[in-house]
Formats: C-alpha cells, structure tokens, sequence
C-alpha cells in the first residue's frame, strides 16, 4: 500500500538560511507527487506537484522540489527562508486517483 | 481567487450529540471530499463525493458519519453521535476534476468533544 514518511517532524532554521524537507514514499509505480502547506489559521495550500517530465519542479513561494526515483524522495527545498516560511508541510501521494495519503509533517520553525 | 469556506471554525460539543460541519467548496468544482487530522496524528482520507453520491469512504466514515450536498452550493458532514475521538481539525476540499489533480482545502473546523 501506498505511503509516505516524513522524517522530520520539526526543523528549525535562521532567516536567510536554506531548507530542505525531506520526504519518501512507497508505492509501485511512478507516483504524484504533492507538497502542501499549512499555516497557522488557514487551510492547506497546494506548494507544488509532481506529476511527470522534469523531475525538478517549481511551486509557488520560492519552493522547488525535486523527484528522485532511485532514492523514493520528494525533497522540498528553499534556498533563502522567510520567517513567513513557518507553518507546517506536508507531502503527499495519490491513491486509487480518489484521495491523498498524507505524511505527519514537519513544523518548520524560522529564527530571526 | 475563489476559495473553499468551512464553517465553524471552532465547533464543541457533548459526547453522544450530533454535528454538522459546513463547507462551501469552489463555484464550478464537482469533486468534493472530506479529510481529518487528529492532533498530532496524519491527515486522513475519510470521503469523497460525486455526482450526489459517494464516490469512496474510508473505513473511518462509519455508519455515524454521513455526507449532503443540500443544496448547489454547500457540502455538509454529519456526525450522529460524537464520540470522544472524533475530536480532530475536519477539512473540506474540491476539484473540478476527477482523479488526483489538485485538490482545493478549506481552513478546516476544529471539533472538541468533551
């Protein structure tokens, strides 16, 4: 069956710095891919998708994620953190093309 | 930019009483569905929605929950009888296409049963 791990239940970083949210997944196939956010009081917004082509794919708010098969990762990456940044991501995959597993999380925390 | 709407926001109530919470899901989306998040636990799947029927359910969404479209606009989820672990934030999503293209959330309701 279909899931996703996300190692990293809480990361802090300084402003300025770079990031890197790690994130595998099981599954048969080529899968898509997601990323989402949530901050604090809102809903979860769609970061970026993955769905074939370029393995390296750029979402909204400075974020890139990039595919990697052999390694079962959909790394999410920032290179410059904002402290707008923090709020909680999560990563996941498509099942039976109805609903989404989701991983657990990781609360991004940023110091000024 | 068009957006889902889930009302209330913050929703208690007494074990054994029955909830509804609301969505409003985007204007011209036909795929509706229902997701929870226990604290501290994984978002998950419990109900997608179709076409005025349910299109698949997780073995969560038992015989105490339930889903309406009442009208053209809003997509309601039912608890009969809450129960102490049904305390959870309860997100609304929509699409306007079937299968897994981007689903749209709303800002979720958090239930406390107490």
């Amino acid at each position: 069956a279909q899931s996703v791990t996300q190692p990293d239940i809480h990361i802090t970083v300084s402003e300025g710095a770079s990031l890197e949210l790690r994130c595998n997944y099981s599954y048969g196939a080529t899968p898509y891919l997601f990323w989402y956010v949530q901050s604090p009081g809102q809903g979860l917004q769609l970061l970026l998708k993955y769905f074939s082509g370029d393995t390296l794919v750029q979402g909204i708010k400075g974020f890139e994620a990039e595919f990697k098969r052999s390694q079962s990762s959909f790394n999410l990456r920032k290179p410059s953190v904002h402290w707008s940044d923090a709020a909680e991501y999560f990563c996941a995959v498509p099942y039976n093309n109805r609903k989404l597993i989701w991983g657990l999380g990781t609360s991004l925390a940023v110091n000024p | 930019e068009p957006e889902v709407t889930q009302t209330p926001s913050h929703q208690v109530t007494q074990m054994g009483q029955e909830v509804i919470l609301r969505c409003v899901p985007i204007s011209n989306h036909l795929y509706f569905y229902w997701y929870r998040q226990i604290l501290g636990q994984k978002v998950e799947f419990l109900v997608s929605f179709y076409n005025n029927e349910i299109s698949e359910k997780s073995e969560i969404f038992d015989d105490q929950f339930s889903v309406e479209r009442p009208d053209g606009s809003n997509f309601t989820l039912k608890i009969r009888s809450t129960k102490l672990e049904d305390s959870a934030m309860y997100f609304c999503a929509s699409s306007d296409r079937g299968g897994i293209y981007e689903q749209y959330f709303g800002p979720g309701t958090r239930l406390t049963v107490t």
